[in-house]
């Protein structure tokens, strides 16, 4: 059964940072680009970031590019989120999930998602 | 980037109802385009990938179609757990953007 789960979430200052990570399970991780999204309280859906199969190719929204940094480690089966400088339009769930790859940088659908992971910013 | 807008917004329909939502994107996605179904505090769930393709377990009232730049979804005879609300998605070229969503209420 594959599962994604999302870890990390929780109350941190403006100006801070934070680490998410999103533990994977019940399929080859390495064979699949991974993201992250994020969900703000009442709102729509906003993709974050991307990170193909290597981890050699990573994209992000222009809303965190220089502030968040996306990370696999293939042997761990793990993703993260490395989250600073964190402003309170940054206050979200933020979902892992995964894709499967059709060619470099063209994905499928997000076929699963992880259960989120809710990141508060606030003084 | 790439932009995606969805519409409606919102709509309101009746049990069997056929509810067609439609997205475009600023430039062409070929057929990259998903369609997602979000329940209040769920994860989204995958219908369609690449504009057509239902997925294992979808029901077969849901349809998508498109290429190029315009894409729909259609439901076609609503049912009370359809209630929910929509989003496309170009994964075509990294930002993954997403549309902005269409709610689906009970009329």
């Amino acid at each position: 059964e594959v599962q994604l789960v999302e870890s990390g979430g929780g109350l941190v200052q403006p100006g801070g940072s934070l680490r998410l990570s999103c533990e994977a399970s019940g399929f080859t991780f390495s064979s699949y680009g991974m993201h992250w999204v994020r969900q703000a309280p009442g709102k729509g859906l906003e993709f974050v970031s991307t990170i193909s199969r290597d981890g050699g190719s990573t994209y992000y929204a222009n809303s965190v590019k220089g502030r968040f940094t996306i990370s696999r480690d293939n042997s761990k089966n793990t993703l993260y989120l490395q989250m600073g400088t964190l402003r309170g339009e940054d206050m979200a769930v933020y979902y892992c999930a995964r894709a499967p790859t059709i060619h470099s940088g063209s994905y499928a659908g997000f076929d699963y998602w992880g259960q989120g992971t809710l990141v508060t910013v606030s003084s | 980037d790439i932009q995606m807008t969805q519409s409606p917004s919102s709509l309101s329909a009746t049990v069997g109802d056929r509810v067609t939502i439609t997205c475009r994107a600023s430039q062409t996605i070929v057929g990259y385009l998903n369609w997602y179904q979000q329940k209040p505090g769920k994860a989204p769930k995958l219908l369609i990938s690449t504009a057509s393709t239902l997925q294992s377990g979808v029901p077969s009232r849901f349809s998508g179609s498109g290429s190029g730049t315009d894409f729909t979804l259609t439901i076609s005879s609503l049912q009370p757990e359809d209630f929910a609300t929509y989003y496309c998605q170009q994964t075509f070229s990294p930002p993954l953007i997403f549309g902005g969503g269409t709610k689906v209420e009970i009329k």
